[in-house]
Order: C-alpha cells, then structure tokens, then sequence
C-alpha cells in the first residue's frame, strides 16, 4: 500500500523547535520529489517546502524561510522538516506530499493524514 | 508567486444536481513546451488529508467518478461535478504546480441544498 505517516507534532513554545518526520512506504520514495503542505485547521492549504528527489535541491516559502529546513534520507524512506524559532502563526497540521511520476512540476497524489504542531505559550 | 482565486467560497446544491467551481489564477499555468496546463483540483473531507481529483485541467485520476470533470485553460478553470452525491460534501482547492511555490485557491466549500 502506497502510504505516507507523519509523526513529531507536538505543543512547543514560542522561539522553540521541533522536527517532523515523514515515513514513506508502498512506492519509489528516493524516485520522488516531496513537499511539506501545512494548513491551520479550518483554513486553507499553504505550501511550505520541497526537496528534490536526491536532496541537493530545496525551496522554501517566504513565511519559513531561514528558520525550517527540509530533508531527506533515502536510505530509511523518510521526510524531515526542522523547525525552529517556532511562531505562533506556524500552528497548523503539516502534510507530508508526494509528486506524481516523481516530479518536478506534478500534482500531489500521495499525502500523509498530518501531524499537528502547536506553538503556544 | 501566482495567486489562485476560487469562487463561489462556498455552495451549496441539491442531490444529482450541477455543481460548478471556479479557479483563476494570476498568471497562465500554460506551458507553451507541452501545451499542458499545469492545474491540479483535490477534495478535501473533514479530518482527511486532500485527495487529488483532477490534473493538467482536465484528467481524471484513476479512480475517482466520471461525474466529475476539470475544464479551462490559460488562466481560468472550472471543476464541475454532474450530479452531486451525498459523499460529495467536501472543501474542494484548485492548485497550480507550474511554478514553486505551489498555491493552491483558498477553497470552495460544498454543502446539500
């Protein structure tokens, strides 16, 4: 079965840090560009990251830029997103997501079910 | 970055009738390369991840009912579903992967009249 499981959501302080983990099973994970999607709950969605399929290459939205870095080790099939100098407004469920035919430039057809941060005081 | 403007925000319709949605986006998601438009629609139920539903406009993903088509081009796209279900109800996003970073609309919620 073709899956994704995101783990590491937790409550965290304000300026604190936090990493997210993303276990890929069921396809070719080291074929596939991945991203992080994260989204308040009853908001919309909000594209946070991507990583290329070997890792050399990464993007970043401008809200995270400089404090979240994303990662990847292909040997264990898995996704990282760091975070840290957490903010409020970082509060969300983050999605781990999976291109199409690998990737660049495809739709998201394998997602995760989320793991929700909260950062709180 | 290209901004996605879904409309109505919400919408609600009868059973087996017509549900139209629309998704504009700032600038073309047209590859002039390939002429495929670089536009993807997910449905979204509650406590689930998004689902993708349609992509390059207009195909189907496997698996997902024929009463559901993508359509537009360009700048301008529209996710029709024919005639609605009851397993229908959903927040439905527009998303283009044309460029990083990948915008999605600010979705369309779908209710029973």
């Amino acid at each position: 079965e073709v899956q994704l499981v995101e783990s590491g959501g937790d409550l965290v302080q304000p300026g604190g840090s936090l990493r997210l983990s993303c276990s890929a099973s069921g396809f070719s994970f080291s074929s596939n560009w991945m991203h992080w999607v994260r989204q308040v709950p009853g908001k919309g969605l909000v594209w946070v990251s991507r990583i290329n399929s070997d890792g050399s290459g990464t993007t970043y939205a401008d809200s995270v830029k400089g404090r979240f870095t994303i990662s990847r080790d292909n040997a264990k099939n898995t996704l990282y997103l760091q975070m840290n100098s957490l903010r409020v407004e970082d509060t969300a469920v983050y999605y781990c997501a999976s291109e199409y035919w690998g990737g660049p430039a495809s739709p998201f057809n394998v997602w995760g079910q989320g793991t929700m941060v909260t950062v709180s005081s | 970055d290209i901004v996605m403007t879904q409309s109505p925000d919400s919408l609600a319709v009868s059973l087996g009738e017509r549900a139209t949605i629309n998704c504009k986006s700032s600038q073309s998601v047209l590859h002039s390369s390939n002429s495929k438009n670089y536009l993807g629609w997910y449905r979204q139920k509650p406590g689930q991840p998004p689902k993708l539903l349609i992509y390059w406009a207009s195909t189907r993903e496997s698996g997902v009912p024929d009463r559901f088509s993508g359509s537009g081009s360009g700048t301008d796209f529209t996710l029709t579903i024919s005639s609605l279900q009851a397993e229908d109800v959903a927040v439905y996003y527009c998303q283009q992967y044309y460029t990083v970073p990948y915008t999605f609309g600010q979705g369309t919620k779908l209710q029973i009249k």
